[in-house]
């Protein structure tokens, strides 16, 4: 089945700076890459997701970059603000009829001010 | 918020007990899922369900147990034969595969 790791655990930026998040993926067949955060106790939100026939995708500060052939996905976001700081998780689909969602273990990101 | 809800926000129980916790939406989403999320763990796939009636196992079903007899709702038991059952429990529905899971706000549950 679909494996998901996810680098790094934390990370910590001063405010302004670029923070980028890694995950790999295990099923060459996945084809939906979503990123979630979640904030001090509430629930995932998605902030972002991409398709497996597309390499990049921008909204505002935050990107994702996709490559197929390596089998990785990045989370990239540009000046970074207190109000992002909160766990993130990538997830991948499984293929197959069920497609379920395979989740990384998260990265704590703190943005200093 | 979504119009997915989970009840109740925080929930206590003593060790051999069942409980049940509760999911409901009203996005007319066909597919529903329980994930558990302990601190460092990601979230686990505890069951999911693509339609009325019929629900499948995920990664971490032993000590759980789901009913699906309404499209809106997807009620979660924790049994007693769930042998470390204090967690976060997080309800989640989308429209089906590759589409985006909305997450309902999590139950957490601690038992003692």
């Amino acid at each position: 089945g679909e494996n998901v790791e996810q680098h790094p655990s934390t990370l910590s930026v001063q405010e302004g700076d670029s923070a980028v998040i890694k995950c790999t993926y295990s099923d060459s067949a996945s084809n939906y890459f979503p990123w979630y955060k979640q904030e001090l106790g509430k629930r995932p939100q998605l902030i972002i997701d991409i398709r497996s026939n597309v390499g990049e995708k921008k909204d505002q500060r935050i990107a994702v970059t996709l490559n197929k052939t390596a089998k990785h996905f990045s989370l990239h976001i540009t000046e970074t603000q207190p109000e992002d700081s909160a766990v993130y998780f990538c997830a991948a689909s499984e293929s197959g009829s069920q497609g379920n969602l395979i989740f990384g273990k998260g990265t704590k990101l703190s943005v200093k001010p | 918020d979504g119009g997915i809800t989970q009840s109740p926000k925080y929930l206590f129980r003593k060790e051999g007990q069942n409980v049940t916790l509760s999911c409901e939406q009203n996005l007319n989403h066909d597919a529903m899922y329980w994930y558990r999320q302990d601190p460092g763990q990601g979230l686990r796939l505890i069951y999911y369900s693509q339609i009325v009636n019929d629900f499948q196992k995920g990664d971490i079903a032993e000590g759980y147990s789901v009913s699906r007899e309404k499209k809106e709702s997807f009620p979660l038991t924790v049994t007693s034969a769930q042998k470390n059952p204090t967690a976060f429990y997080l309800c989640a529905s989308n429209r089906g595969r590759s589409y985006e899971q909305y997450f309902g706000p999590g139950t957490r549950l601690t038992v003692t």
